[in-house]
């Protein structure tokens, strides 16, 4: 399966800044994601990174706040904007493999970020 | 009412036990099921997809049933290590949707 490098591990960071994680993959893939695990919660899918055109956001879930690039098929980058502590959270990129089949889903490491 | 819904428990089972999940899902179109597997602190990574025909891998069987809307996992003989959240997984049209997780601590 696909190995995912993400980065930083964990951050601890001012209210009212900002943060840019990234993904690194090993391999092209077509369909990366984004998603938040709250403490104590499953995970919540943020937005899908379309390569070459905007990200598409689920409900609840606005550009301004997690702007996200895609410029090619191996790299995302995901922006946590104008922090507050509700922010705080573990976010994950994913990328989708045919795994024999169907569809399964790989993550990177985790992001755990804490806003103070 | 939830998409997905696992009981969160905590399940403790001692050593060589045999545990059971279930994981029940509201949307019928629901097209592929997975359980995923996550450590304290670590990043959910996948244990088994589900078929309708039931699938097993070692001392886990997944099984699922359409026509009652649940997917389930047996884990056979527990091992310490068998200590985690497990995750069920829905997915329909690319789109996936996590349950919250049932965690299983498994003590000598």
């Amino acid at each position: 399966s696909a190995v995912i490098s993400q980065k930083p591990s964990r951050d601890i960071c001012q209210r009212g800044t900002s943060l840019t994680i990234q993904c690194q993959v090993d391999s092209q893939v077509t369909m990366m994601f984004w998603y938040r695990q709250q403490p104590g919660q499953s995970l919540t899918l943020i937005a899908t990174a379309n390569q070459g055109s905007e990200a598409t956001y689920e409900s609840g879930f606005v550009i301004d706040k997690f702007p996200i690039s895609r410029p090619n098929l191996t790299f995302s980058t995901l922006t946590v904007s104008n922090m507050s502590p509700e922010d705080s959270s573990i976010y994950l990129c994913s990328v989708a493999e045919q795994l024999n089949p169907p569809y399964g889903y790989t993550f990177g490491s985790g992001t755990r970020l804490t806003v103070v | 009412r939830k998409e997905v819904e696992q009981d969160p428990g905590p399940f403790n089972v001692p050593e060589g036990a045999t545990v059971a999940f279930n994981c029940t899902y509201s949307n019928s179109a629901s097209q592929s099921f997975f359980w995923y597997r996550q450590d304290c602190r670590k990043e959910p990574k996948l244990l088994m997809s589900v078929y309708s025909s039931g699938n097993e891998d070692g001392r886990f069987t997944a099984q699922l049933n359409r026509a009652s809307q649940y997917i389930s996992l047996l884990i056979r003989d527990s091992k310490l290590s068998d200590s985690a959240t497990y995750l069920c997984v829905l997915l329909n049209a690319g789109k996936s949707t996590f349950g919250d997780g049932t965690t299983l601590t498994v003590k000598p």
